[in-house]
């Protein structure tokens, strides 16, 4: 079964652009959930999407964004980027609730200039 | 607000030593997990605890879950350069958010 599938790999922006992240989920799994990691903050909770509805959010400015697609596909988007979004981005599928094993993409690094 | 410390933040040890890394929260959890993130790569789950005072092994690997659910221990035995990662705790509290923890980033010499 192939894993979760994370495009681009490496993304380099300037601040004010937006940006576009996507997410294949494993074969099955309906859940995928976005998270970002930087050095300072650690690894923290974006978002989560079930059946194209999004569960929770963490506490992120309204400039994050996320949608999932009837497919279980999920992008996340980023406007007027800031100096501080660049990290790396995270994307974990799972089969559904209850909340079970999270699997990991490998991420999409993102450098804004 | 949940927060999850873990402790240490970093930690170097000699290859074959013992080690213990903690998580701490001032929140029931109802259940945690423990990942493992190697460089390049997204976290890799290594268990999930449930019960308070429940006990996992993973081979040399040991995970206890407080009997208050608001802490949990990863103990590894005889540390092997495979061994060297980011560990990071999760915590699943009452509204399902997966929380992480701050992690501890752990080097095994050889």
């Amino acid at each position: 079964k192939a894993g979760v599938t994370q495009t681009p790999r490496y993304l380099i922006k300037t601040r004010g652009q937006q940006v576009t992240l996507s997410c294949s989920p494993i074969s099955g799994h309906r859940s995928v959930s976005w998270y970002q990691q930087t050095p300072g903050q650690g690894l923290q909770f974006l978002f989560e999407y079930f059946s194209e509805t999004q569960r929770n959010k963490g506490n992120f400015p309204g400039r994050f964004s996320g949608r999932q697609f009837s497919n279980s596909r999920s992008e996340m988007n980023v406007s007027t980027l800031e100096l501080g979004d660049s990290a790396l981005y995270l994307c974990a599928s799972s089969p559904g609730p209850p909340r079970g094993e999270q699997f990991f993409g490998p991420g999409t690094r993102l450098t804004v200039l | 607000t949940q927060l999850l410390e873990q402790s240490p933040q970093f930690l170097s040890i000699q290859e074959g030593e013992n080690l213990t890394v903690y998580c701490n929260s001032s929140s029931v959890f109802s259940s945690l997990q423990w990942y493992r993130q190697e460089p390049g790569e997204g976290p890799v789950l290594l268990v999930t605890v449930v019960t308070g005072g429940e006990v996992k092994k993973l081979k040399r690997l040991t995970f206890q879950f407080g009997d208050a659910r608001k802490d949990s221990s990863l103990h590894i035995t005889a540390a092997q350069p495979g061994d060297t990662g980011l560990y990071l705790c999760a915590g699943i509290f009452g509204n399902e958010k997966l929380t992480f923890g701050t992690g501890t980033r752990l080097t095994i010499i050889p």
